[in-house]
């Protein structure tokens, strides 16, 4: 089965630290995507990346960066963490042929204080 | 750009009785259609997906979907409702393959209950 591992269920950050959230995954999947949950907002894309070092803007990116430095892991960078970034965060990938669908991992819920 | 709505925030039905969750979507060229189901402080479970061909989807857990061009619709069916059917569906479409991969955008999700 296609495995989807990110580092943490839940984590609690202060404001203005870095944070990391990490993302592996098992298949050798060309995309990885990450997105934040909110309520009544749904999943929205924050970036993506479709190649090792190769990354593309999603919905909201703002206060965000990423890295691919390894096809298998693909991090979620939050520069100065700040409240509003309070969320659910999906990781998920997928192969690299638009009729393949998205696998998830269990998501990582942060909370900033 | 695109995009994917679904309507209701929640949908309630009683265990036994046929349930719909709608979806719409727009995409440039043709769709690629996927229904996720998300139980209470879980990821996202892949339920089914129109490629190409029938447009009766036939996926997990008894459900299926109904793909309808004209009305760029795609709505998730299940002839009888179980209890244990009560999650937070999302609809997402997939863009065409470009030189810079292709995104996957997803709706708000409807939160379906079923009820004894």
């Amino acid at each position: 089965d296609v495995k989807v591992t990110q580092s943490s269920r839940y984590l609690v950050k202060r404001t203005g630290e870095k944070v990391f959230l990490e993302c592996v995954q098992d298949m050798d999947h060309e995309n990885m995507f990450w997105y934040r949950q909110d309520p009544g907002l749904g999943l929205r894309l924050i970036y993506f990346s479709y190649d090792v070092k190769m990354k593309e803007k999603g919905d909201i990116p703002e206060g965000y960066s990423v890295s691919r430095e390894k096809k298998e892991r693909f991090s979620l960078i939050l520069e100065s963490a700040s409240t509003n970034q309070t969320s659910m965060y999906l990781c998920a990938s997928s192969p690299d042929r638009t009729n393949t669908e998205a696998f998830f991992g269990q998501g990582t819920r942060l909370t900033v204080v | 750009a695109q995009s994917v709505a679904q309507p209701e925030d929640q949908v309630n039905v009683a265990e036994g009785n046929p349930l719909t969750v709608k979806c719409t979507y727009s995409v440039s060229g043709n769709p690629y259609l996927f229904w996720y189901v998300q139980y209470p402080n879980r990821g996202l479970q892949f339920l089914l997906k129109y490629i190409t061909g029938d447009n009766l989807v036939k996926g997990s857990y008894g459900f299926e979907a109904e793909f309808n061009k004209s009305q760029t619709s795609f709505h998730l069916k299940k002839p009888s409702a179980l209890v244990s059917d009560s999650a937070l569906y999302f609809c997402a479409v997939r863009g065409p393959l470009t030189g810079g991969g292709n995104k996957l955008t997803f709706g708000t999700g409807t939160q379906l209950k079923v009820e004894l």
